[in-house]
C-alpha cells in the first residue's frame, strides 16, 4: 500500500515555543491531507483538512491560528503548533488520499508531542 | 456523515475466527466502508475497503449486505499480534475526511 511518513516521530518542547510536524506521501501525490489528534485511550479526532495550494479547512473548535497548516506541494503538508502548552500534548496523525486512486486514505505513523 | 456503531470490545483466543460487525444505518450512496487497525502509538493501518457484497484480501474479509446498513470484518485464525483497536469508517473520501468512531478493542488471548 501507499506510504505516508511523519517527522518527527516524537518531540518534546517547552511551553510557549512552536513545533512543526511534517507529513509526506512517499510514493503518491496527495492533493488532500488530513490532520488528526488522539489522546490516550481515545479515538482519533479530525482537526483539519489540508488542500494543496489553498487554505486548510478547520473543524469546529480547532483554532486555526494555533494549529497552522501548510500544504505547499502535492507530497508535503506541515502542522505547526504555535505557542504550545501542556494541554497540546497529544499524538498527532496525518493521512493522505492518493489523487489518482479514489477512495482509500492512508495514515502516517503519528507524532507524539509532549509540551513541558 | 454516516455514524457508525461497533462493539466497544471483544475477546478471542488464538486460532479463532473473529467477526466484528459495524452498523451504519444512514450510509449514503457514494459512501465506501473502510476498516483500519491501530496499535498503541501507531497510526491506523488500512485493512480492507468495500462498497457492497464481499471483499477478501490476504488478511481479512469484508461482508456487506445488500442494504449496506451494516458490515462485518472477518479475521481468520487470529493471533496474539492481532490484538488492537479496529475502526469501521464510512464515507465518501472523494469529498470529505473520514470521521472515527470509538472503535472495537480486540484482545486475543493465548
Amino acid at each position: 500500500g501507499a506510504v505516508v511518513s511523519q517527522h518527527p516521530s516524537w518531540v518534546i518542547c517547552k511551553s510557549g515555543t512552536s513545533v512543526k510536524i511534517e507529513c509526506r506521501s512517499l510514493d503518491f501525490q496527495a492533493t488532500t491531507m488530513f490532520w488528526y489528534r488522539q489522546f490516550p485511550k481515545q479515538s482519533l479526532m479530525l482537526m483539519a483538512t489540508s488542500n494543496e495550494g489553498s487554505k486548510a479547512t478547520y473543524e469546529q473548535g480547532v483554532e486555526k491560528d494555533k494549529f497552522l497548516i501548510n500544504h505547499a506541494s502535492l507530497t508535503l503538508s506541515t502542522l505547526t503548533v504555535t505557542s504550545a502548552h501542556p494541554e497540546d500534548s497529544s499524538f498527532y496523525i496525518c493521512s493522505a488520499k492518493d489523487r489518482l486512486s479514489g477512495n482509500t486514505i492512508y495514515f502516517g505513523e503519528g507524532s507524539w508531542l509532549t509540551v513541558v | 456523515l454516516a455514524k457508525t456503531t461497533q462493539p466497544i470490545s471483544m475477546d478471542s483466543y488464538e486460532g479463532q475466527e473473529v467477526n466484528i460487525t459495524c452498523s451504519h444505518n444512514n450510509i449514503a450512496t457514494n459512501d465506501y466502508i473502510t476498516w483500519y487497525q491501530q496499535f498503541p502509538s501507531q497510526g491506523p493501518r488500512f485493512i480492507i475497503q468495500g462498497y457492497k457484497t464481499k471483499v477478501t484480501n490476504e488478511v481479512a474479509s469484508l461482508f456487506i449486505p445488500a442494504d449496506r446498513k451494516s458490515s462485518t470484518l472477518s479475521l481468520p485464525r487470529v493471533s496474539l499480534s492481532d490484538t488492537a483497536v479496529y475502526y469501521c469508517l464510512v464515507g465518501d473520501t472523494g469529498r470529505r475526511a473520514l470521521t472515527f468512531g470509538s472503535g472495537t478493542r480486540l484482545q486475543v488471548q493465548p
